[in-house]
């Protein structure tokens, strides 16, 4: 079965600081892996994916996520955190169903300082 | 471009009322659909996916129902509200059947049950 474990609900960083928002799975299948953003009282926004590729994924906004199998990880990163950065991340993973089903950890708030 | 739509954007009902919330999508053809709900610290949680009309799967029982009657259109329903309800509803669409494909989030619903 497909899971998806966020450590941390929330992480605080200073402004021009690294951000590492952690992600691990779960998957019986190789699976395809995503990184998504929300803001206050809005919808999901996708920062990027994994499908195969390339083990380095980058996305929007100066962020990147790097798939590691033999850890089952697939963390996000971005080397200076903005301001705008500040607001919920989520990690997914397809599954289990067919029909592009995702299955979401519980998200990590990014809290960003001046 | 495809747009997706939500309403209303808030809601408050009382316990025990109906429930009717409608997404569209506008821009594509034979979309995958889906709703989520989100409550706080708790993530995503996949309610109802639907792959055509009138084909409607569900993750989770409960009060809550949901239909397609035309091919972009997604309705969640209740008879009767609980407490428990309450939360985010999110609306979301994909294309294809791979798992590498994404899903397109609705702004949401914010729905206060008393």
């Amino acid at each position: 079965a497909q899971s998806v474990t966020q450590l941390g609900s929330h992480v605080s960083v200073s402004e021009g600081a690294l951000v590492l928002l952690r992600c691990n799975y779960s998957s019986s299948v190789p699976p395809y892996l995503f990184w998504y953003v929300q803001y206050p009282n809005q919808g999901l926004q996708l920062l990027l994916k994994y499908t195969s590729a390339a083990t380095l994924v980058k996305g929007i906004n100066g962020f990147e996520a790097e798939f590691k199998k033999s850890e089952t990880s697939f963390h996000l990163t971005k080397p200076s955190a903005h301001m705008s950065d500040a607001a919920e991340y989520f990690c997914a993973v397809s599954g289990p169903r067919g029909y592009s089903t995702l299955t979401f950890g519980k998200g990590t708030m990014l809290l960003v300082s001046p | 471009s495809q747009t997706i739509h939500q309403w209303p954007a808030t809601l408050v009902q009382p316990v025990g009322s109906p429930l009717s919330l409608e997404c569209t999508v506008e821009g594509t053809s034979n979309p995958n659909l889906y709703w989520y709900r989100q409550a706080a610290g708790r993530g995503l949680q996949l309610l109802f996916y639907s792959v055509g009309i009138g084909q409607i799967s569900s993750e989770v029982p409960q009060n809550l129902s949901a239909s397609r009657p035309q091919d972009r259109q997604f309705i969640l329903s209740s008879k009767k509200l609980l407490l428990s309800d309450s939360g985010f509803y999110l609306c979301a669409w994909s294309v294809g059947l791979a798992g590498a494909n994404e899903q397109f989030f609705g702004p949401g619903t914010r729905l206060t049950v008393l």
